[in-house]
């Protein structure tokens, strides 16, 4: 079944300690990226991959790293998360590009940061 | 850069009546134009894209939208809403700038008995 995968789906986690998200997908896409959910404000996009060791900053970059290593994973770190990164956050891919919109994305991950 | 705005944070219709869900975006271009759908505890879906071969464009689960260029807009509407339909809903532009995907707020459908 084609998917994205991301984990931990939920977590708690304090101030200062490094967390990482992981996201995974089978479907050999070269686009991937991370966004943020916050009410009010929509998806906004964190970072984004064209392809293998190629990564940007979407809109709202602070505070966040990645890397592509693979072409299936794509990890979201939070070297020292803070409470303003307490969201809900979504990895996605495509085949075709971010501005086609047809992405795929992960069930999202629930972050809180206390 | 592109923009995007949805109209009405949250809407509720009761099962059965007609959905409108509004969606306006800023540019004069026509670019690509999608509605994405968000059930609970789950991640976004496509349920339609507009790429300039028709007007009006037919997604899933019986939704449609229409592309009107002299208003800006890209409302989706379904005829007859069904509880299953009880959901976020995204508007999202695509902009030829930055080549990203420009996603509105959200417009929260609740569907009563």
């Amino acid at each position: 079944e084609a998917q994205v995968t991301q984990n931990p789906r939920y977590l708690i986690t304090v101030t200062g300690k490094k967390l990482t998200v992981t996201c995974s997908q089978n479907m050999n896409h070269e686009y991937m990226s991370w966004y943020r959910q916050d009410p009010g404000l929509g998806l906004r996009q964190i970072y984004y991959s064209m392809n293998v060791e190629v990564t940007d900053k979407g809109d709202v970059p602070e505070g966040y790293k990645v890397s592509r290593k693979e072409k299936r994973n794509f990890p979201l770190i939070l070297e020292s998360p803070s409470p303003n990164q307490t969201s809900l956050y979504f990895c996605a891919s495509s085949m075709t590009g971010f501005r086609t919109g047809e992405l795929f994305f992960g069930e999202g991950s629930r972050l809180t940061v206390l | 850069a592109q923009s995007v705005t949805q109209l009405g944070s949250h809407v509720s219709v009761s099962e059965g009546a007609l959905v409108l869900l509004r969606c306006n975006y800023s540019s004069s271009v026509p670019p690509y134009l999608f509605w994405y759908v968000q059930y609970p505890n789950q991640g976004l879906q496509l349920l339609l894209k507009y790429t300039s071969a028709a007007t009006l464009v037919k997604g899933i689960n019986g939704f449609e939208a229409e592309f009107k260029k002299s208003e800006t807009s890209f409302h989706l509407t379904k005829p007859s809403a069904h509880m299953s339909d009880a959901a976020e809903y995204f508007c999202a532009v695509s902009d030829s700038d930055t080549d990203k995907l420009i996603f509105g707020t959200g417009t929260r459908l609740q569907v009563f008995p």
